[in-house]
């Protein structure tokens, strides 16, 4: 099973501070049609995963350009450009480039 | 708009059945695999299953392998698990989703005796 590692655990940030969750895996996300199926996911207290993020750096419909994804083969980051109050919750990095697909631990955000 | 709504979450005795649905709307429901994802208490996020946009292949974790059955009926938009020998550590919101594109609400299975 590929293991995504999700670093840190935890974040804690003032409002308009910029921070970065990386995401490292175990095998390359690259899958055998040339894309590479990671994927970032923020879960807001109390309420189902959103997507933010889908294949590496593609926005989400809706999702504010304050957030970017970067990366490749195994290592990836997400970045998100001055923090608001709604960013708080878990973010999560998923790949469904292999079977089983697979998540990161999680990063809490939360307000300083 | 997308939108998926999970039912047939639970009390259910250690060993027993239980049935999810999950009706979907807002797109063309046989033109997407689906898959459910589930949440422990406090934890995080494990994939549970997924099923092709024509039902003809299905895929599983080995955790619940053997014992679990995702389904669809694409004329009622609708996906279906089936969990079967149902054990305490399958204790978790049970997401209905499109990929991780879209998700429904959750649905609440408590295994206990």
């Amino acid at each position: 099973d590929v293991v995504m590692t999700q670093t840190p655990p935890s974040l804690s940030v003032a409002i308009g501070q910029s921070v970065s969750i990386s995401c490292k895996s175990s095998q390359s996300l690259v899958y055998s049609d040339g894309k590479t199926y990671l994927h970032w996911l923020l879960q807001s207290p109390g309420r189902s995963p959103k997507r933010l993020i889908y294949q590496v750096s593609n926005l989400g419909s809706g999702v504010p350009d304050r957030f970017s994804g970067t990366g490749s083969q195994k290592d990836f980051t997400l970045k998100i450009s001055r923090v608001e109050a709604e960013d708080l919750g878990v973010y999560y990095c998923a790949q469904t480039t292999h079977f089983p697909y697979t998540f990161g631990a999680g990063t809490k955000l939360e307000l300083k | 708009e997308v939108q998926l709504v999970e039912s047939g979450g639970g009390l259910v005795q250690p060993g027993r059945s239980l049935k999810l649905s999950c009706v979907a709307s807002g797109f063309t429901f046989n033109n997407y695999w689906m898959t459910w994802i589930r949440q422990a208490p406090g934890k995080g996020l494990e994939w549970v299953a997924s099923i092709t946009n024509t039902g003809g292949s299905t895929y599983y974790p080995d955790s619940v392998k053997g014992r679990f059955t995702i389904s669809r009926d694409n004329a009622k938009s609708t996906l279906y698990l089936q969990m079967n020998s149902l054990r305490s550590e399958d204790t978790a919101t049970y997401y209905c989703t499109r990929g991780v594109a879209y998700w429904g609400q959750g649905v609440m299975v408590t295994v206990s005796s």
